[in-house]
Formats: structure tokens, sequence, C-alpha cells
């Protein structure tokens, strides 16, 4: 089945600074990969998606690259804010399959 | 904008009884998913449900869950007789015919 794998487990930046956090998956067969943000006590949020068939997905300070050769995709924060401070969770499917998450990344936003 | 609702928000029981989490979700969609999350780790998948009948179930899902979606709206987990390691946050979540799943803000579940 497939396995998730996402580095780094927690990463601090100051305000204003880029993060990047990096996923990488298992099964090939996977084209459908989503981001989410979980603030404390709440559910996971989507924050950015993209699909097999694309290789970047950009929406306002949030992008999203994806190299199916080397199985590995990457969100890309800009201009990180504090709200930006939270669990991100990177995710790989099949199309309409079940969601393999990976297991987390904790970014504090130092202002 | 349309949302995933999860009632209750907290629920404590002791170990042996059995809990119901229930779950609305938004209205159009048609394929349904309850994941755990144990304090600190990371989501795992429990099971899918599409057209009135489970669609794929984890290991996790054993013959003590049960799922149901008793009415056009909700959409219930039951756990029969809980252990202490079902401690965790229940999401529920759906889908339309698209691949994103929006996800409900959760129930934490302690087992005493």
């Amino acid at each position: 089945g497939e396995n998730v794998e996402q580095h780094p487990s927690t990463l601090s930046v100051q305000e204003g600074d880029s993060a990047v956090i990096k996923c990488t998956y298992s099964d090939s067969a996977s084209n459908y990969f989503p981001w989410y943000k979980q603030e404390l006590g709440k559910g996971p949020q989507l924050i950015i998606d993209i699909r097999s068939n694309v290789g970047e997905k950009k929406d306002q300070r949030i992008a999203v690259t994806l190299n199916k050769t080397a199985k590995h995709f990457s969100l890309h924060i800009t201009e990180t804010q504090p709200e930006d401070s939270a669990v991100y969770f990177c995710a790989a499917t099949g199309y309409g399959q079940n969601f393999v998450f990976g297991p987390g990344t904790r970014l504090s936003v130092l202002p | 904008e349309p949302e995933v609702t999860q009632t209750p928000s907290h629920q404590v029981t002791q170990m042996g009884q059995e809990v119901i989490l229930r779950c609305v979700p938004i209205s159009n969609h048609l394929y349904f998913y309850w994941y755990r999350q144990i304090l600190g780790q990371k989501v795992e998948f429990l099971v899918s449900f599409y057209n009135n009948e489970i669609s794929e179930k984890s290991e996790i899902f054993d013959d003590q869950f049960s799922v149901e979606r008793p009415d056009g709206s909700n959409f219930t987990l039951k756990i029969r007789s809980t252990k202490l390691e079902d401690s965790a946050m229940y999401f529920c979540a759906s889908r339309t015919t698209g691949p994103t799943q929006y996800f409900g803000p959760g129930t934490r579940l302690t087992v005493l």
C-alpha cells in the first residue's frame, strides 16, 4: 500500500520568511496530492492540492510542486505570517480512494 | 459555505461502553469517510462509505466498529465496546465525485 513520509517534523521560521515542507510517496499509482492545515483542536482544512498531470500550482502565498519521477511533492509558503502557525499534513491517494497522510509538520512562525 | 459538522465535540466514556459518533456531511456529497487521529500522531483512515455500503476499510476497523447512514443527512460511527486505545480524535469527511475530501471539526473520544 501507499506510504507517505514528510519532512521536517518541526519547522520554525521568522515572520516574512519562506517555509518549505517536503513529502515523498511510494505508490506510483497515486495521482492526487492534497495539503491540509490543522489548527489546534480543529479538523484538517484543505489549503491546496495538485493532480499528477500538473507540475506546479500556486494560490497567493502558497504553492505546491510535484515531481512524479522522484515521487515527491512540496509545499511552499512565502511571506509567512503568525497565523500560518499550525500542523501541516500532506496526503497521497489514487483518485477517489482514501487518503494516506504523512506524519505532519508543526510550523511555527516567530514574530 | 457548507461544511461537515460533527457531534459531540467531546465524548467521555467508560471502557466497555458503546459510543456513537455523529456526522452530518455536506448535503450534496456522496462519499463519506471516518478517520482517527491519536494525540500527536497522523490522521489514519478507518472506513469509506458509498451508496449505503462500506467501500473500503482499514485493519483498524475491526468488528467493534460499524457505520451507518440512518437517514438522508447523518452518518454515524459506532464503537460497540470501547477500549482505552480507542481514545483519539475522530474525523468525518465527505466528498462529491471529485477527489477532495472535506473534514469536520472532529470528536474527541476519551475512554477511561
